[in-house]
């Protein structure tokens, strides 16, 4: 089955301690994105990429990091994560032959920070 | 003004009846839009893609204004299964980066 997977789900954290949340897709899609959605807010990227080895800040990548080793895992990294950061995170990924139209979603991970 | 604007809602709506909402972009140089939908949540999945000609999927139809600078999406014969959240998507002038509204909320009540 074609997915996007995320870990973990949920994640209650305290301010400071790094934190990873793993992003894996089996589409072998180029084009990986993480997103951060709030309330009242629309989907912000952090960061995405466009191939291995190759990663670009989107509207909103400070406080975080990514990489991109291999094609089907985009994982972010909280170094020291802050309550500011509480939010509901999804990984997203696309072929870029379709131009990212159609961007197929993680379930997304709920990250509380206190 | 933010790049791409809906009315939040709730919009409720009763089952069977048509339900259109609106979404404006300030960038003249967009190429692409599209509706995606969101179950509470849950991940934004694509609904359809906008092109300038109008298009229609089912019970859904999908407008471009590029004068106005506003998509629309109409909802035929609503149903239950239809309440969610849905979010206007605009590509933002370059291939890779989307902007993303804030959302419309729908409630389908019977």
């Amino acid at each position: 089955e074609a997915q996007v997977t995320q870990n973990p789900r949920y994640l209650i954290t305290v301010t400071g301690k790094k934190l990873t949340v793993t992003c894996s897709q089996n589409m072998n899609h180029e084009y990986m994105s993480w997103y951060r959605q709030d309330p009242g807010l629309g989907l912000r990227q952090i960061y995405y990429s466009m191939n291995v080895e190759v990663t670009d800040k989107g509207d909103v990548p400070e406080g975080y990091k990514v990489s991109r080793k291999e094609k089907r895992n985009f994982p972010l990294i909280l170094e020291s994560p802050s309550p500011n950061q509480t939010s509901l995170y999804f990984c997203a990924s696309a072929g870029l032959g379709q131009s990212t139209d159609t961007q197929y979603f993680g379930p997304g991970t709920r990250l509380t920070v206190l | 003004r933010k790049e791409v604007e809906q009315d939040p809602g709730p919009f409720n709506v009763p089952e069977g009846a048509t339900v259109a909402f609106n979404c404006t972009y300030s960038n003249s140089a967009s190429q692409s839009f599209f509706w995606y939908r969101q179950d509470c949540r849950k991940e934004p999945k694509l609904l359809m893609s906008v092109y300038s000609s109008g298009n229609e999927d089912g019970r859904f139809t999908a407008q471009l204004n590029r004068a106005s600078q506003y998509i629309s999406l109409l909802i035929r014969d609503s149903k239950l299964s239809d309440s969610a959240t849905y979010l206007c998507v605009v590509n933002s002038g370059s291939n890779y980066q989307l902007i993303w509204g804030a959302g419309t909320k729908l409630i389908i009540k019977p």
